[in-house]
């Protein structure tokens, strides 16, 4: 079936620092991609989605390409603050009935 | 616009305790149902899911059961809970929009057995 790999984390960066989540998927059709953001104690926030190969995702600073040749759809943001520390889910909606595939998560810490 | 609601927030119950977890959604029909628990550092682990009022399906065999007695509620329940029910339980609601399924998540329900 299908499935969603997200790089494992934790994550560190400084302040400004460029910011890269890898996020590969196994599809069998074409799904749509999502990044959602899960911030300390809260639920999840859709951060950005893609649903076409080529097509590129953007919010908050935040981007992602789906790439089908590559079956990616890594996260990336130039400048990552320390407001953007939290858990970032990538997943595909290629389940049963819509139902979303999420990756296991990455989490982020960004320090001033 | 559309809100989902969950309650209560944090909750801490002994074990063999019932338990019910309560989801609503507003401003919206028909929606798709899940809930979702996340253990302390864990990913997302889907429990069950509804696309309609009495219709379940259950992701994993469990201590857990869950009902939709309206279109808008989903209930999330235990007769006897277990410590290894503790955790971080999540609804969420979604529609298709054109070719996509897009998932919108309440705010999420701490539960500790002790």
């Amino acid at each position: 079936g299908d499935s969603v790999t997200q790089m494992e984390g934790p994550v560190t960066l400084s302040e400004e620092a460029f910011l890269t989540i890898n996020c590969t998927y196994t599809a069998t059709g074409y799904p749509s991609l999502f990044w959602y953001v899960q911030y300390p104690g809260e639920g999840l926030q859709l951060l950005l989605k893609a649903t076409k190969a080529d097509d590129k995702g953007s919010n908050k600073g935040f981007e992602a390409t789906y790439r089908k040749e590559t079956t990616s759809f890594h996260l990336e943001k130039g400048s990552v603050q320390v407001s953007d520390s939290a858990v970032y889910f990538c997943a595909s909606d290629g389940g049963s009935q819509g139902n979303l595939i999420f990756g296991k998560g990455t989490k982020l810490s960004v320090k001033p | 616009s559309q809100t989902i609601h969950q309650w209560p927030a944090t909750l801490v119950q002994p074990v063999g305790s019932p338990l019910s977890l309560e989801c609503t959604v507003e401003g919206t029909s028909n929606p798709n149902l899940y809930w979702y628990r996340q253990a302390a550092g864990r990913g997302l682990q889907l429990l069950f899911y509804s696309v309609g009022i009495g219709q379940i399906s259950s992701e994993v065999p469990q201590n857990l059961s869950a009902s939709r007695p309206q279109d808008r509620q989903f209930i999330l329940s235990s007769k006897k809970l277990l410590l290894s029910d503790s955790g971080f339980y999540l609804c969420a609601w979604s529609v298709r929009i054109t070719l996509s399924y897009e998932q919108y998540f309440g705010p999420g329900t701490r539960l500790t057995v002790t």
